[in-house]
């Protein structure tokens, strides 16, 4: 069966420091596409960043990077020079077969002035 | 702005009715998902359409179904709703059912059951 475990419900961070969301997935699949959502307290799912199963290098998108170890199936996010508009809780995701998204619980991320 | 609508964006109801919600996905977009959620559960899948037609189930109720229409908007229908069913609905949709395609998420439906 596929999961995703994120283990922070949540984090503190400083603004203007960087901070790492963790995600571990478990899966049996050779392809599978991991993702990074972001959902304010307004309620709507960002999208933030993707990484491919094949992908050799790390995805980065603007202050997103995602730090991806395939041989320990880990899939963190790096916020770079948090923001307040950062605040949020975020979510790790997995495409499984038939593409349908499985989530994990999600972290709770509250960047401090 | 991810370009999937989706209304109402609340909707209050008591038990025992019976609700509508619509989702428009993003111009090109063939596949639409439905997710819930809900403080106990989490984020959880629903339902998947492709081009008109059902591809998956998730954790759906027998009391809920869904349909995409030729247009490609997709409507979930909720009946003898529960105060359990008291969740945020969401839509979501891609080009295709590929696992390395982004989904991009509307502002979902916020629905309380009295």
């Amino acid at each position: 069966a596929q999961k995703i475990t994120q283990t922070q419900p949540g984090m503190f961070v400083q603004e203007k420091e960087a901070v790492t969301l963790d995600c571990t997935y478990d899966t049996s699949d050779q392809s599978y596409g991991l993702f990074w959502y972001k959902q304010p307290s307004s309620g709507e799912m960002i999208f933030l960043i993707y990484q491919g199963s094949y992908d050799e290098q790390n995805a980065t998108e603007g202050r997103y990077s995602l730090n991806f170890q395939k041989a320990r199936k880990s899939a963190n996010l790096v916020i770079s020079a948090s923001q307040l508009g950062d605040s949020a809780m975020y979510f790790c995701a997995m495409r499984a077969q038939g593409g349908k998204l499985i989530f994990g619980q999600g972290t709770e991320l509250s960047v401090k002035p | 702005d991810s370009g999937v609508t989706q209304t109402p964006k609340h909707l209050i109801t008591a038990t025992g009715q019976r609700v509508t919600l619509r989702c428009s996905p993003r111009s090109g977009d063939l596949s639409v998902y439905w997710y819930q959620q809900s403080l106990d559960q989490g984020l959880q899948f629903l339902i998947q359409y492709y081009n008109g037609e059902e591809r998956a189930k998730g954790n759906i109720l027998e009391r809920f179904s869904a349909q995409q229409f030729p247009d490609l908007h997709s409507e979930l229908n909720l009946s003898s709703l529960e105060l359990g069913d008291s969740a945020l609905y969401f839509c979501a949709s891609s080009v295709s059912t590929s696992r390395q395609e982004t989904q991009y998420f509307g502002p979902g439906t916020r629905l309380l059951v009295l």
